[in-house]
């Protein structure tokens, strides 16, 4: 079955870097796109970030584009989110998640999602 | 940017009663809407796609409805099991969720 496990959530203070990974099994890991949706405590969820199959393409919520970068490793089966200059408002669970589909630029919805780690920006 | 209301933000409910809840998109979304229920401290999980396909697996009390910029999540008979948080999110136009429906017990 779909498994996605998350990791690297931690507590860090205001202005430093952060990277999470997102372990794939169960699935072809490298025939579909992957996100990365967050969820602040007690509030909503706020996609972040989408990457292709293959990397090629990727696109960012404004609220977080050019501070954090995703990428995936095929061979590792592994999604990743690198998070530099962190604020306070980046404080949420993140989740990743992953699309029916390998092209990110057709329309697809999320049909499994990980348990989420827990990212703190504090000082 | 496409925003997603939903209503109500709260609905108390009990066992056996029927549940609609509303989703409303900024602008046309043709039928790219999905649902998904999220209980607390679990990540959601997708219940219906394309405003009214049913995942494999979800039982059929859940339906969907709608197509442009008016949706509705329907239970037909609420079980205990569905007291949740409910969420839409439209996939026309990158992806963007409703604020959340609570579903609570009477």
């Amino acid at each position: 079955q779909v498994q996605l496990v998350e990791s690297g959530g931690d507590v860090v203070q205001p202005g430093r870097s952060l990277r999470l990974s997102c372990a794939a099994s169960g699935f072809t890991f490298s025939n579909f796109g992957m996100h990365w949706v967050r969820q602040a405590p007690g509030k909503g969820l706020e996609w972040v970030a989408v990457i292709s199959y293959d990397g090629g393409n990727k696109y960012y919520a404004d609220s977080v584009k050019g501070r954090f970068t995703i990428s995936r490793d095929n061979s590792k089966n592994t999604l990743y989110l690198q998070m530099n200059s962190l604020r306070a408002e980046d404080t949420a669970v993140y989740y990743c998640a992953k699309s029916q589909t390998a092209l990110v630029i057709d329309p697809h919805y999320f049909d499994y999602w990980g348990q989420g780690t827990l990212v703190t920006v504090s000082s | 940017d496409i925003q997603m209301t939903q209503s109500p933000s709260t609905l108390s409910a009990s066992v056996g009663d029927r549940v609609t809840i509303t989703c409303r998109a900024s602008q046309s979304i043709s039928s790219w809407l999905a649902w998904y229920q999220q209980k607390p401290g679990k990540a959601p999980t997708l219940l219906i796609y394309k405003a009214s396909s049913l995942e494999g697996g979800v039982p059929s009390r859940f339906s969907g409805s709608g197509s442009g910029t008016e949706f509705t999540l329907t239970i037909s008979s609420l079980q205990p099991d569905d007291f949740a948080t409910y969420y839409c999110q439209q996939y026309n136009s990158y992806w963007t969720f409703g604020q959340g429906t609570k579903v609570e017990i009477k």
